[in-house]
């Protein structure tokens, strides 16, 4: 049981690359997230789904696409990279809503000079 | 809009003392508040978390205490250790809404021997 994993672990990109982060538990977590994390501002929710096929924006969703074709996998996908997307990007699974414990990946640490 | 405060940003504790680690939150509709514990390189992991019909929870040195008129609420560590160095969040959570956390800042926690 590998849980929540995230590729790649560091990506540089130049700006107006796109790229995709890839995230996929194991778990059979219904609901998946994606946060990306600026040092001194805690995590921010960029997108999240309650299921396959079901997605919905987050606080900071701008710049971001997903898509939830499988229950396993949540990738987020950045086009036309910018410097305000170097973050560090988080990706969390759950088995319901509500006061459901959100297990987080390892993270992507992503640079776009 | 930052609507989980968090204090203080970082904090030094001898070992064997009480870390102390304070929120307050604006939103009246979050009813479910988690602590998350992060180690360097790594995801946030849940620590412990309580919802407001209790003012404390306790799980081994750890113990949230509630304060719902005054909307906020703290993580207390008692015996501090070394291993307890890590970054620590507090977030929060309206039930209804997918469980999405908004998170506070952070604080650096670093034991001393």
């Amino acid at each position: 049981n590998a849980g929540v994993t995230q590729t790649p672990k560091f990506r540089i990109l130049k700006i107006g690359q796109s790229m995709t982060l890839q995230c996929t538990q194991d778990m059979n977590h219904n609901y998946m997230y994606w946060y990306r994390q600026d040092p001194g501002m805690g995590l921010k929710l960029i997108y999240y789904s309650v299921g396959a096929g079901i997605t919905d924006k987050g606080e900071v969703p701008n710049g971001y696409n997903v898509s939830r074709s499988t229950t396993e996998d949540f990738p987020l996908r950045l086009e036309l990279a910018a410097p305000s997307q170097t973050s560090v990007y988080f990706c969390a699974s759950s088995s319901r809503g509500g006061t459901g414990e959100q297990y987080f990946g390892p993270g992507t640490r992503l640079t776009v000079t | 809009q930052q609507q989980v405060k968090q204090s203080p940003q970082s904090l030094i504790v001898q070992k064997g003392g009480i870390s102390i680690i304070n929120c307050a939150y604006e939103n009246t509709a979050f009813d479910y508040f988690p602590w998350y514990q992060q180690f360097p390189g790594k995801g946030p992991a849940l620590l412990i978390a309580i919802r407001p019909d209790v003012s404390e929870k306790k799980e081994g040195r750890f113990t949230i205490s509630f304060n719902k008129s005054a909307k906020q609420f703290s993580l207390h560590i008692m015996d501090s250790q070394p291993g307890d160095s890590a970054t620590y969040f507090c977030a929060a959570s309206d039930t209804g809404t997918a469980s999405k956390l908004t998170f506070g800042t952070g604080t650096r926690l670093q034991v001393t021997l």
